[in-house]
């Protein structure tokens, strides 16, 4: 089945910008979305659609996919992004349609 | 706002079943279907299925096939989880989610979780 790869762990410094990676065969045809979970919190939706902020996500939040990899991006990273990101797929080429997670990337803000 | 609110949590006994619940408010039920995802501790996100708020039509992963069964009450809004043979790695938060509306299966809004431990 398909898989979604993701780095476990990415580290940034205040201000500067984090780029989370999502890797999968020709990932760039699939529609790309991803989630940020917070300690003890439900996961947000913050991208869709590859590129898409859904209302409230700050600007701060892009997204690309192309080839095999998408990638997350937070420019001017704050405290407040610290958490884990998940990028999700739905995989309709297989026998059986199915949502497929990445195993998520814990951003660490030092 | 869109509002899903799930049921509390739940301690059962292995080879049980549990059956949970989701109720949604702010927007027309039967538009969006409900996926439920699932996180062991200190795990990621697990997706266990979908189900068709317009008709019921379900889809359930692969692993769960013939251990879950998800349905919708359009009269109270309201999603249900139910999973049997309960085992002790079925112990997760358990999440319902609505499902955006234009067929990439994005998940738009998310329950609260709802905590489910299977002990002897």
């Amino acid at each position: 089945s398909y898989v979604l790869t993701q780095p476990p762990s990415v580290s940034v410094a205040p201000g500067k910008t984090a780029r989370i990676t999502c890797g999968g065969n020709n990932i760039g045809s699939k529609g790309l979305h991803w989630y940020q979970q917070k300690p003890g919190q439900a996961p947000v939706l913050v991208i869709h659609y590859d590129t898409d902020r859904p209302s409230g996500i700050p600007d701060r939040f892009s997204g690309s996919n192309s080839g095999n990899t998408a990638i997350l991006t937070i420019s001017r990273v704050e405290a407040g992004d610290e958490a884990d990101y998940y990028c999700q797929v739905w995989d309709s080429s297989s026998d059986h349609p199915h949502v497929v997670f990445g195993g998520g990337t814990q951003l660490t803000v030092l | 706002q869109v509002q899903l609110v799930q049921s509390g949590a739940e301690v059962k006994k292995p080879g049980a079943s549990v059956k949970l619940s989701c109720k949604a408010s702010g927007y027309t039920f039967t538009r969006n279907d409900i996926s439920w995802v699932r996180q062991a501790p200190g795990h990621g996100l697990e997706w266990m299925g979908w189900i068709s708020s317009q008709n019921g039509h379900t889809n359930y992963a692969q692993k769960f096939q013939g251990r879950v069964t998800m349905t919708t009450d359009t009269s109270t809004t309201t999603a249900y989880m139910e999973l049997r043979s309960l085992r002790s790695d079925d112990t997760a938060v358990y999440y319902c989610a609505r499902v955006g509306p234009y067929g990439d299966y994005d998940h738009d809004s998310w329950g609260q979780g709802t905590l489910v431990t299977v002990s002897s």
